[in-house]
């Protein structure tokens, strides 16, 4: 089994709408981060938290939202979907008693129309 | 304005042969990198690492080296095999600000040619 899953893989929505993706761990890790991929820009961080009570802003988190309601699960809500909102939606997770390493999940792919 | 620079989007290599992949940076404070490895359809997973105290790491047919005073690091894999074949991430970290976060490289694609 994935040690971190997200869901759902693949996702397409209207501009306006809210979409919540969500991201679970069974890593047993306290950091956690949602960061996005589009084409030619690598991977760019949103949001990310040290545990339930930490949540902190990255470098595009306009038009984002995150709630991490237990220490495995950290979710990212767009509340207005718009399509330059269109990208891949990466989750990580690290180990605060660990290296810089992050480990990442498989993914969302979100199309906004 | 981008800290973390992988100037070649792509770089195509023979079997066997050795492939490099280039990174810089300009933030004098990042002081651990990191590459990854991603295949379509997948998230990125970790490749090797490097401190700043340290100017090699080596595991396997990958090894990363670090030159400081250029803010340059480089990836080696020898030899090339066609698995190889995915889009390499370069990224870095203060660890000193306590932030943990990873500021990562556009990418270069890697394709192994048989």
């Amino acid at each position: 089994d994935a040690d971190v899953t997200q869901t759902p893989r693949n996702r397409i929505t209207k501009t306006g709408k809210r979409i919540m993706l969500e991201c679970s761990q069974t890593k047993g890790h306290d950091r956690m981060y949602w960061y996005r991929q589009d084409p030619g820009l690598g991977l760019r961080l949103i949001y990310y938290s040290f545990d339930v009570k930490d949540i902190n802003k990255g470098e595009i988190s306009d038009g984002y939202s995150v709630s991490r309601q237990a220490q495995a699960k950290f979710s990212l809500s767009l509340e207005s979907a718009i399509p330059n909102q269109t990208a891949l939606y990466f989750c990580a997770t690290s180990d605060l008693r660990g290296t810089e390493e992050q480990f990442f999940g498989p993914g969302t792919r979100l199309t906004v129309l | 304005d981008q800290q973390v620079k992988q100037n070649s989007p792509s770089l195509s290599v023979q079997e066997g042969r050795i492939s490099i992949l280039n990174c810089d940076y300009t933030n004098s404070m990042f002081d651990y990198f990191l590459w990854y490895k991603k295949y379509p359809a997948e998230g990125p997973t970790f490749l090797i690492s490097i401190s700043s105290i340290k100017d090699k790491n080596e595991d396997g047919r990958f090894t990363v080296f670090l030159n400081k005073s250029a803010k340059h690091l480089s990836l080696h894999i020898v030899p090339s095999q066609p698995g190889d074949s995915a889009v390499y991430f370069c990224a870095a970290s203060d660890s000193g600000a306590g932030s943990y976060q990873l500021t990562f490289g556009k990418g270069t694609k890697l394709s192994v040619i048989p």
